[in-house]
């Protein structure tokens, strides 16, 4: 089945240290995206890729890293700058190409609790 | 910049009765994109349905339609014969229909449906 995994589910982290969180598309899709959601918010864009090897940053990338080195992989890292970080982290694909065809597809999320 | 307004923090529904869900948005654009999306309590975000600006009719899926009033910068969505499993978090989403490039998605606050048995 085609679609978009993040793992872990569930992640804790100690105060200072960097976390990884993984998403993997086998979707085809160009584009990948990460988004962090909090209680009575919407979704805000925290990186984005449209091909491999480039990534830019969103609204709020301040304390987070990405990598794009393989079409299907485009792993979050959350660093000790990031200061608030817990949050619940989604990761999108889409085709990448102009019109409706660029709808982008979630996958399952990630937790992130720092203790 | 594109904002994206869902004024209804929270509804409920008695299960098979209809539920309109609001959402309005500001935009100088005339070409662009509309989604609803669908947050269950698995938190996965679900894609319910998508409609085109320039296209002037509403967009359906199955029990899930919209109404779609351009020039009053309105995207509700209607859920017909509600079921228990359409409880969730619903949120509003925009995105510019400029080709080319990257287009930033905006979305809503969400609203909460209830869905009574």
């Amino acid at each position: 089945d085609g679609g978009i995994t993040q793992s872990p589910k569930y992640l804790f982290r100690k105060e200072g240290q960097n976390v990884t969180l993984s998403c993997e598309q086998n979707l085809n899709h160009d584009a990948m995206y990460w988004y962090r959601q909090d209680p009575g918010q919407g979704l805000r864009l925290i990186y984005y890729s449209q091909i491999v090897n480039d990534f830019q940053k969103g609204d709020i990338a301040e304390g987070y890293s990405v990598s794009r080195e393989k079409k299907e992989s485009f792993p979050l890292t959350v660093t000790s700058a990031q200061k608030n970080p817990t949050a619940f982290y989604l990761c999108a694909s889409s085709k990448g190409l102009a019109g409706v065809k660029d709808t982008q597809y979630f996958g399952p999320g990630t937790r992130l609790t720092v203790l | 910049a594109q904002t994206v307004t869902q004024s209804q923090p929270e509804m409920s529904v008695q299960e098979a009765e209809t539920v309109t869900l609001s959402c309005t948005y500001d935009t100088s654009e005339s070409d662009y994109y509309l989604f609803w999306y669908k947050q269950p309590p698995s938190r996965q975000m679900i894609l319910v349905i998508r409609q085109e600006a320039y296209k002037q009719q509403n967009a359906t899926e199955n029990r899930f339609s919209v109404n779609f009033q351009k020039a009053a910068k309105s995207f509700s969505l209607k859920i017909s014969d509600s079921q228990l499993g359409d409880a969730a978090m619903y949120f509003c989403a925009y995105r510019s229909g400029h080709s080319g490039g990257y287009q930033k998605v905006t979305f809503g606050t969400g609203t909460k449906l209830q869905v009574i048995p």
